[in-house]
């Protein structure tokens, strides 16, 4: 079965800090992509960052970056100079070729502090 | 902005009920994905339209239905309405009809039920 663990229910950061949200998938695919959706406290759902597994750079953004260990099955999200409307809930998500639906993680409450 | 619009953005009902919720795709997009979030959950997939045709089902009720008419828009029916039903249901929309697209969310409807 296919699946997404987010281990860290909440985190909290500081202003100007770095933070990381850690990721991890089981599948038995190749063919995938990774996703971070934030959703801020309006409930909107907002693609942060995707990483194709087929590529070993990892995929940055701005603030935002990933660190894809693809034989770890990892793919944690790495925020720098974190500000205060960065606060959301992270989700992970996960999808193949093979099936039609993404697969999200549980995920993590953020809330950076002033 | 996604691009993905959604209406209403709140409904309020009561038991019995039967409600029904629009979504318009990005412009471009063919596929249309519903999904439901109750209070403080991960996203549950519930199905999937790809121009036109039922593509996927996910852990949809019988009592909801859905589909996607030829100018791309999509509905998604709900009957019989129980308090359990109270919740956040997304659309998505992508370009194609592989996982592997990237899903891109609308803002919501926040359906209450009383």
């Amino acid at each position: 079965a296919q699946t997404v663990t987010q281990s860290q229910p909440e985190m909290s950061v500081q202003e100007a800090e770095t933070v990381t949200l850690s990721c991890t998938y089981d599948t038995s695919e190749n063919n995938y992509y990774l996703f971070w959706y934030k959703q801020p406290p309006s409930r909107q759902m907002i693609l942060v960052i995707r990483q194709e597994a087929y590529k070993q750079q990892n995929a940055t953004e701005n603030r935002f970056s990933v660190n894809f260990q693809k034989a770890a099955k990892s793919f944690s999200l790495k925020i720098s100079d974190s500000q205060l409307g960065d606060t959301a809930m992270y989700f992970c998500a996960f999808g193949t070729s093979g099936t039609y639906k993404y697969i999200f993680g549980t995920g993590t409450r953020l809330k950076v502090l002033a | 902005d996604s691009g993905v619009t959604q209406t209403p953005k709140h409904l309020i009902t009561a038991t019995g009920q039967r409600v029904t919720l629009r979504c318009s795709p990005r412009s471009g997009d063919l596929s249309v994905y519903w999904y439901q979030q109750s209070l403080d959950q991960g996203l549950q997939f519930l199905i999937q339209y790809y121009n036109g045709e039922e593509r996927a089902k996910g852990n949809i009720l019988e009592r909801f239905s859905a589909q996607q008419f030829p100018d791309l828009h999509s509905e998604l029916n709900l009957s019989s309405l129980e308090l359990g039903d109270s919740a956040l249901y997304f659309c998505a929309s992508s370009v194609g009809r592989v996982n592997t697209d990237t899903q891109y969310f609308g803002p919501g409807t926040r359906l209450t039920v009383l």
